[in-house]
This record gives C-alpha cells, sequence and structure tokens, in this order.
C-alpha cells in the first residue's frame, strides 16, 4: 500500500486566496484525521470523520476553515480566505477506526506558506 | 482527560539505551498508552502501544507500572538514525476519541 497520500506537498499562496489541501486515506481505513503542527502549537487534531462522517470539529480554528469527505478515498481541508498565520505544516492520517487500539498512518504532510 | 508531562529534551550516545519517562497522573480505567516518533519533515509514526506491565516489539519496549501514573519508553542502543521527537499520548476509548493531545513531546539527540 501506497500509504496515506497528501497533495500538494508545498503550497505557497498569498492572504487572502482559497486554499486546498487533500488527502487520500489508506484503502479499508474507515477514520481519516487533519492535523495541524506549528512551532508554537505543537501538533493539533482540527477534525476527525468515521465512515466519511464528520465526528468532531471542535479542534478547527474558526469558520474559515472547513473540511469534507465525499467518500471513502478522499477528503479535502480548505481555508478560505488564508491568512498568514493559517502558516503550518498539515497533517491527514487514517485508522481502521476511531478505538484507541488503532494506531494512526500520518502522511507526509503539507507544508502551507501564507504570504 | 489524562494529561501527560515529559522531558522537553534528551540527549545520548549511539549504541546506549535511552528510557524516556512520561506521567499520566489522571489516566482513566480505560485508556491506552501510546507513543510516535516524529522525524523531522515527516509525519508522527506509531511505534508501541501498551495497557499495563510491558510491551515490546522490534523497535521498542514499554513499561507500566501496577498504578498505570506513568510509562517508560525504553529504546535499545540507539543510533544516529533515532534522533526524533517522541511523543507520549493517553488514548481515550472510543467514546472520547476527539480529545487525542500529542503535547511537546521529547527531542532525543543522538551523538556519534
Amino acid at each position: 500500500d501506497a500509504g496515506v497520500i497528501q497533495s500538494p506537498r508545498h503550497e505557497v499562496t498569498e492572504m487572502g486566496q482559497e486554499v486546498t489541501l487533500r488527502c487520500k486515506p489508506i484503502s479499508g481505513h474507515n477514520s481519516l484525521f487533519w492535523y495541524r503542527q506549528t512551532m508554537m502549537r505543537g501538533l493539533e487534531l482540527l477534525i476527525y470523520f468515521n465512515n466519511n462522517v464528520p465526528i468532531d470539529d471542535s479542534g478547527m480554528p474558526e469558520d474559515r476553515f472547513s473540511a469534507k469527505m465525499p467518500n471513502a478515498s478522499f477528503s479535502t481541508l480548505k481555508i478560505q480566505p488564508s491568512e498568514p498565520r493559517d502558516s503550518a505544516v498539515y497533517f491527514c492520517a487514517s485508522s481502521l477506526g476511531l478505538a484507541a487500539i488503532n494506531e494512526q498512518f500520518f502522511g507526509p504532510g503539507t507544508r502551507l506558506t501564507v504570504l | 482527560l489524562a494529561k501527560t508531562t515529559q522531558p522537553i529534551s534528551m540527549d545520548s550516545y549511539e549504541g546506549q539505551e535511552v528510557n524516556i519517562t512520561c506521567s499520566h497522573n489522571n489516566i482513566a480505567t480505560n485508556d491506552y498508552i501510546t507513543w510516535y516518533q516524529q522525524f523531522p519533515s515527516q509525519g508522527p509514526r506509531f511505534i508501541i502501544q501498551g495497557y499495563k506491565t510491558k510491551v515490546t516489539n522490534e523497535v521498542a519496549s514499554l513499561f507500566i507500572p501496577a498504578d498505570r501514573k506513568s510509562s517508560t519508553l525504553s529504546l535499545p542502543r540507539v543510533s544516529l538514525s533515532d534522533t526524533a521527537v517522541y511523543y507520549c499520548l493517553v488514548d481515550p476509548s472510543a467514546g472520547g476519541y476527539n480529545k487525542l493531545i500529542f503535547g511537546a513531546g521529547t527531542r532525543l539527540a543522538v551523538h556519534p
């Protein structure tokens, strides 16, 4: 298996632009997670899905952030409009399920820079 | 929600055994203890998970005392490639999964 696939790997955009990050989970995994990592705040869980349904989005910083999972093999995280403080590495992870015993497999991340 | 505390950084030399201790005084009955490793410019990677006593795999060992208020990740004979950040997490059971917190982790530097 190719593992969790994220695209793009790097994104540089200007403030106010829309940014869309993409994730393809490991085939057969039912749960998908979006994280954000910065030096100041570390690794933060933004939102997670189970069977394509959003379970908890309490980690999403504000209404400018939205996430969708239209099917079991694809998810997007959108920021509109983007701001410089959104600059971070965004990770997508997937697991077989939500139970604690299921390890999460992380993608390589998308490094976002908002100028 | 169980909070974890672990050293910010540690230094070691190649070939030594490294033990990283994590405290989780408020761990709940159904919580698992999980450790992840993160190399620079990569996503975290699962290392080991346990509930009590000792767990060992090809990468590390995890020691958990009877009261489960702490745990120790043991890396035998480290090499330069073990330089990474190590996160201790207390995983709630399925009902409380939305509160998975990575924390600052322990930055391990292995020297030649």
